[in-house]
């Protein structure tokens, strides 16, 4: 089984601070996601990553930047948190297809 | 806009009932997948289902192309099976696209 672990789990910000959310896999994936889940929406692509040195833009990147250090590690940055992004969100490792996605167990996120 | 609608939005059964989700999307994929969510959990990969039938215990998919749509049947559920049951399409490489889900609740 694919190991995704996120820090923090919980997270209260305030509005114009900066927030840095972490993913870490131990599997190896060339490809992770940052998602947000927010009631009637969903789960929404924000950035991926398809290794080392790779950020790409998901659907709704705006407000946010991604950091692709190692294979193993790819973070969230809210530069100046606002409190629409207040949300819970979820990093993955893996792929499409038949190489299906590892979910982290998510962070929630509360922005003031 | 690449959308994944699914239905009912939430399902109450009583225990040993099967549960019938369905999902539909806007454009024509054979890249589909069924997530399970516990609540406040991670996601969960349940079956992967590019065309025809799928079983894999207790739950079966049939994915139909070119009617664009997918279902997940589960038989005689259970209490743990309670969750959100999510489904999601692949529209291009490296790219997934997730409906808002189906909330179930299996009542004792």
């Amino acid at each position: 089984e694919a190991a995704v672990t996120q820090s923090p789990r919980n997270k209260v910000a305030v509005t114009g601070g900066k927030v840095t959310l972490s993913c870490n896999q131990t599997n190896n994936h060339n490809n992770m996601y940052w998602y947000r889940q927010d009631t009637g929406h969903g789960l929404r692509l924000i950035h991926y990553s398809y290794g080392a040195g790779s950020t790409e833009k998901g659907d709704i990147p705006d407000g946010y930047k991604a950091s692709r250090p190692s294979q193993e590690n790819f973070s969230l940055i809210l530069e100046l948190a606002t409190p629409s992004q207040t949300s819970v969100y979820f990093c993955a490792s893996g792929g499409t297809g038949q190489d299906t996605q590892y979910f982290g167990p998510g962070t929630r996120l509360l922005v003031l | 806009e690449q959308q994944v609608q699914q239905s009912p939005a939430s399902l109450v059964l009583q225990e040993a009932e099967n549960a019938e989700l369905q999902c539909s999307f806007s454009i024509f994929t054979n890249q589909v997948q069924w997530f399970y969510q516990r609540p406040g959990g991670r996601l969960v990969s349940l079956l992967y289902n590019p065309s025809g039938t799928k079983q894999s215990g207790r739950l079966t998919s049939t994915t139909v192309i070119k009617e664009r749509r997918s279902s997940l049947h589960i038989s005689s559920s259970q209490i743990t099976d309670s969750g959100t049951y999510l489904c999601a399409m692949e529209p291009h490489t490296n790219k997934v696209v997730f409906g808002t889900g189906t909330r179930l609740q299996v009542l004792p």
